[in-house]
């Protein structure tokens, strides 16, 4: 079965570096992969979307890369705030009726 | 503003009780989805609904019924044999065939059990 994993549950980061989660996944080939950002007792937020032949995609201090070969996406914040903390969701499509599948999600502490 | 209302943020049901959760889009959306999600796991698709007055099972459907009679409406009734209901539901809508599209989620219903 299709199976993606997060790199860890919770991250800490001093603020102002960069902070760096990683999503790894097995058994597929998704033709993209998407970030989200879900706060305490919210709904996920989309924040990018990257497909199978994109090596990379920027917006504002967030940057996605996607290896296909390695089965990975790296999500970057730089210049990372305390208002960055929050839990972030990688999620992949699975070629079916549109459906995606999400990762277990990083925590991700800023520390001022 | 569009978006996607989820009612009500806060829900307990008793044993042997149904209880339904509401679902609202004004995003014109034809595909809506409800999510399951317990701390420590991402989220599981329960039901999905590609368009009206069809809705297929998702990973989690047991012990879970929907129904989609109007585009902008999916809601979910959570059955009594459903054993272990307590958790944060989550539901989402997005445009099927255009896979720049994401998913757009309400902020959530939470269940517990009295």
């Amino acid at each position: 079965s299709q199976k993606i994993e997060q790199n860890s549950e919770a991250l800490n980061i001093q603020e102002g570096k960069t902070a760096t989660l990683t999503c790894n996944y097995t058994n597929y080939s998704p033709a993209y992969l998407q970030w989200y950002r879900q706060d305490p007792g919210r709904g996920p937020v989309f924040l990018l979307l990257i497909r199978e032949n994109e090596k990379e995609k920027r917006k504002e201090r967030l940057k996605v890369t996607f290896d296909t070969t390695l089965k990975q996406s790296l999500f970057h914040i730089t210049a990372s705030q305390p208002a960055d903390s929050a839990t972030y969701l990688c999620a992949l499509d699975i070629g079916e009726d549109d459906k995606i599948i999400f990762g277990k999600g990083t925590r991700l502490h800023i520390l001022p | 503003d569009g978006g996607i209302t989820q009612s009500p943020k806060y829900l307990f049901r008793k044993e042997g009780q149904n209880v339904t959760l509401s679902c609202e889009q004004n995003l014109n959306h034809d595909a809506m989805y409800w999510y399951r999600q317990d701390p420590g796991q991402g989220l599981r698709l329960i039901y999905y609904s590609q368009i009206v007055n069809d809705f297929q099972k998702g990973d989690i459907a047991e012990g879970y019924s929907v129904s989609r009679e109007k585009k902008e409406s999916f809601p979910l009734t959570v059955t009594s044999a459903q054993k272990n209901p307590t958790a944060f539901y989550l539901c989402a809508s997005g445009q099927i065939w255009d896979s720049n599209q994401p998913q757009h989620f309400g902020d959530g219903t939470r269940l517990s059990i009295l």
